[in-house]
């Protein structure tokens, strides 16, 4: 069966101090991988859209990138209004919904 | 704000209580999603329509949901004799075209006592 994985399931960062999230999938039949990015209470909030291998996004401190098997979200310098939980969502080819991992919920500490 | 509009925000029902929500996408979006998500998890899929006709649905959607969207405009989910396991966010996103991102409501809370 299809699956989104995201990884880790926590961070914690002090502000500044750079990293990364992971999002991988079964290879089959991706037609396009989001990011969101959601506060407590709220609705996702759209971030990025890769379709192909290679392909990278930036907005502000925030990059993504995708490669066969995942993508990562990379988070230069972050700061304490950065802290949200990121949703990774693949499309597939065979269907019409995104299908999400369970996200990564960051924490960035003064 | 011309977002995706949920309502309620809240709702609080007894066990076996009926309850309905409506969704009011962007106007000029034609392609609505209704998604459920429970804390630490993502959104789950439930249900995704074209204009007026409902064209998945997922296998979370048991007999005691349905999903309506009469006009094509907004739409309704409702949820028949609830359970515990009902409680959740729902969430209702809609896109204009299928490779454009998903734009989410703030969703409407259920707690089912």
């Amino acid at each position: 069966e299809d699956q989104v994985t995201q990884s880790p399931e926590a961070l914690r960062l002090q502000e500044g101090e750079s990293s990364s999230l992971n999002c991988s999938y079964t290879v089959s039949g991706l037609r396009g991988l989001f990011w969101y990015r959601q506060d407590p209470g709220k609705g996702p909030e759209f971030l990025f859209t890769l379709y192909s291998a290679g392909e990278e996004k930036e907005k502000e401190r925030l990059k993504a990138t995708l490669t066969k098997k995942e993508s990562f979200l990379h988070i230069t310098a972050p700061k304490p209004e950065d802290s949200a939980t990121y949703l990774c969502a693949v499309q597939w080819n065979s269907g019409y919904a995104l299908n999400f991992g369970k996200g990564t919920s960051l924490l960035v500490t003064p | 704000d011309t977002g995706v509009s949920q309502d309620p925000r809240h709702k609080i029902t007894k066990r076996g209580q009926n309850v309905t929500f409506r969704c009011d996408p962007i106007s000029e979006h034609n392609r609505l999603y209704w998604y459920r998500q429970t804390l630490g998890q993502g959104p789950e899929f439930l249900t995704y329509f074209q204009n007026e006709a409902q064209l998945e649905k997922s296998r979370l959607l048991s007999d005691r949901f349905s999903a309506e969207r009469p006009k094509g405009s907004f739409s309704t989910l409702e949820i028949q004799r609830t359970e515990q396991g009902d409680s959740a966010m729902y969430l209702c996103a809609s896109s204009d075209i299928r490779d454009s991102p998903l734009h989410f409501g703030n969703g409407t809370r259920l707690t089912v006592t």
